[in-house]
């Protein structure tokens, strides 16, 4: 069963804006990572955010995580054709968890 | 660092008949995953390996599918009696050990397309 939820479940936009994906889960987390996958390809790993900390960069991506609301956001800026893909976010649920659960995904198309 | 290979891509059989799939885990990492995606869905699990050993199973891995690990290296995932339900993509991932109990990110094959007939 899946962790939790992501919305939106699509989301379409020009390149060069923004994109902003939002995740909610159920229980408490060790981390919350985020991946990227391309269509009939395997899943990129992206970020890993840990449960004590609360914001994250990497290049053009930002993630937020807020334990007290069971959520976390993945921000990326500057938009590029390349980002279309599904992105998904994915719970270890305590220390030494090696099970990752994945959510729904969120459907990213960047239009030129 | 030539990835997480997975074979074969796709598989095409008919209902009832058996099938194997195989993963080569990126060589250095002694954790394998396996994962079950169906479309529209964010993957889920279904075993775990570190080293040749079995660590965890899903409730999802039922007693037609078995996984393997026999030299801590590759593995396989063989499913018997298919079903119209197996239909799905088969993922596998690796990762490393890390220090402590920090968690690493898991590398992914590109899958195995299942399709049953």
């Amino acid at each position: 069963s899946q962790q939790g939820e992501e919305d939106p479940q699509a989301l379409s936009i020009q390149e060069g804006e923004n994109a902003t994906m939002n995740c909610s889960y159920k229980t408490s987390i060790n981390n919350l990572q985020w991946y990227r996958q391309n269509s009939g390809r395997g899943l990129v790993h992206l970020i890993l955010i840990r449960s004590n900390e609360r914001e994250k960069h990497s290049g053009r991506l930002r993630v937020t995580l807020d334990t007290s609301k069971k959520s976390s956001s993945l921000l990326i800026t500057a938009s590029r054709a390349a980002d279309t893909a599904s992105y998904f976010c994915a719970t270890a649920g305590y220390q030494g968890a090696q099970k990752l659960v994945f959510g729904q995904g969120t459907r990213l198309t960047i239009n030129p | 660092d030539t990835g997480v290979s997975q074979n074969p891509r796709h598989k095409i059989t008919k209902r009832g008949q058996n099938v194997t799939f195989r993963c080569d885990p990126i060589s250095e990492h002694n954790r394998l995953y396996w994962y079950r995606q169906t479309l529209g869905q964010g993957p889920e699990f279904l075993t775990y390996f570190q080293n040749e050993a079995q660590l965890e199973k899903s409730r999802l891995l039922s007693d037609r599918f078995s996984a393997e690990r026999p030299k801590g290296s590759f593995s396989t995932l063989e499913i018997q009696r298919t079903e119209q339900g197996d239909s799905a993509m088969y993922l596998c991932a690796s990762s490393p050990t890390a220090g402590g109990y920090s968690n690493q990110p898991q590398h992914f094959g590109d899958g195995t397309r299942l399709s049953i007939l």
